[in-house]
């Protein structure tokens, strides 16, 4: 089925440890970002990439990086993670207002 | 900076009765608003969204929400609610090209 797949989708790190999430879309779309979800607090954005080549910073980019490989794809990295960082990770994608496109999300926890 | 605020983090409410969740938005400026479900352990799924036109917007799943201007509000309506019903439901509004998100209101619906 066509959509954004996120991989992995349960990870458990232990502090000071670094990982990559991936994040691929085969719609086309232009634009994608990564969200992450704690509860009370709704989605946060971490990092967006509104077109290929080009990345820009969030609400909540401190920990993070990303790269934008390429249209398809959308990396999140964690150089050195942190307890704070347990969360629920979400990458979406849209190409314009007609509504993004979420994966299934990956939860992290940090110990 | 846009904001969103759902104004209530849980609504319980019985099956096939009428159900409410408000939200309101910081901006006067003109804005699209989106409304999200989240069943749990899964991703958003977008439920309606307004772009321009018509102030009240039907989604799916028998959903309607109605934009008012004036008091900046974006409130999401059922006339009659399912078991089925039972997730996390966001108010998200467009701020530039991306999206802010409220915190979320939790519909259980009781039998």
């Amino acid at each position: 089925n066509a959509g954004v797949t996120q991989t992995p989708k349960f990870q458990v790190l232990k502090t000071g440890q670094s990982m990559t999430l991936q994040c691929a879309q085969d719609m086309n779309h232009n634009s994608m970002y990564w969200y992450r979800q704690d509860p009370g607090m709704g989605l946060r954005l971490i990092y967006y990439s509104a077109s290929e080549g080009t990345t820009d910073k969030g609400e909540v980019p401190n920990g993070y990086n990303v790269s934008r490989l390429n249209k398809r794809e959308f990396s999140l990295r964690l150089e050195s993670a942190a307890p704070s960082q347990t969360s629920v990770y979400f990458c979406a994608s849209t190409n314009g207002w007609y509504g993004y496109t979420f994966g299934s999300g990956t939860r992290l926890t940090v110990v | 900076a846009q904001s969103v605020t759902q104004l209530d983090s849980q609504v319980p409410v019985f099956e096939e009765a009428p159900v409410e969740l408000r939200c309101n938005y910081s901006s006067s400026v003109s804005v699209y608003l989106f409304w999200y479900v989240q069943y749990p352990n899964q991703g958003l799924q977008l439920l309606l969204k307004y772009l321009s036109g018509s102030t009240l917007v039907k989604g799916i799943n028998g959903f309607e929400a109605e934009f008012n201007k004036s008091q900046t509000s974006f409130h999401l309506r059922k006339p009659s609610v399912h078991i089925s019903d039972t997730a996390e439901y966001f108010c998200a509004v467009s701020e530039g090209n991306k999206l802010v998100f409220g915190a979320g209101t939790i519909l259980r619906v009781k039998s």
